[in-house]
């Protein structure tokens, strides 16, 4: 069946360097793929979404690659602080369809 | 952040008996989710919803039941709670932004079934 999935459940990143957390999706006909944060005891939270026409995009501090090739697409953080410590995950979405399938989360520890 | 809460916040109970959890919105979003969360799982959908008495299932739906009278209101009802349901209950709502339904999610309901 279709799925989103990280490579791994854990990632530590020393403070001030950039964080790279990686996912890979199964359906091909994915037609958009959404980041999201949770901080502990909260719901998830919007960071960046790209859809499948697109190979990159940036925000505030964020940037979001897709490659569609290989089904792969990466959230990049830019000078990792202590408040993006939290678990990312990845989702994705077809065209029309109103649901979206999450993948498992990556917890980012940021090291002092 | 969005209009979303979720009551109550918490909620221990005993086997067998039901629970309604409710999610309100104040964003007048067509679409509503109810997920659940579990270590090693991720976000699961439970049910979800695309308008006024417009349910439909999710992945994990068997012991659970959902209601849409109002686009503010949805409920997830279950009706025999069973120790396998203690979880944290996720609300969220959702637009179409140009094909790309961003969803927004509520504070979350941390359920105990004892």
């Amino acid at each position: 069946g279709e799925s989103v999935g990280l490579h791994l459940p854990t990632l530590s990143v020393q403070e001030g360097d950039n964080s790279i957390i990686n996912c890979a999706y199964s359906n091909s006909a994915s037609d958009y793929f959404i980041w999201y944060k949770q901080e502990s005891g909260k719901g998830p939270q919007f960071i960046i979404d790209i859809r499948s026409n697109m190979d990159k995009r940036q925000g505030q501090r964020v940037t979001v690659l897709l490659n569609k090739t290989v089904k792969h697409l990466s959230l990049q953080i830019a000078a990792t602080q202590p408040g993006d410590s939290a678990v990312y995950f990845c989702a994705s979405g077809g065209n029309r369809d109103d649901k979206i399938i999450f993948g498992k989360g990556t917890r980012l520890h940021i090291l002092p | 952040d969005a209009g979303i809460t979720q009551s109550p916040r918490h909620k221990v109970t005993e086997t067998g008996t039901p629970v309604t959890l409710r999610c309100h919105q104040t964003e007048n979003h067509r679409y509503m989710y109810w997920y659940r969360q579990d270590p090693g799982h991720g976000l699961r959908l439970i049910h979800y919803s695309y308008g006024v008495k417009d349910t439909d299932k999710g992945e994990v739906s068997d012991g659970y039941s959902v209601s849409r009278s109002k686009t503010e209101d949805f409920l997830l009802t279950l009706e025999s709670a069973t120790s396998s349901q203690t979880s944290v209950y996720f609300c969220a709502i959702s637009e179409s932004s140009g094909g790309v339904y961003e969803q927004y999610f509520g504070p979350g309901t941390r359920l105990t079934v004892t």
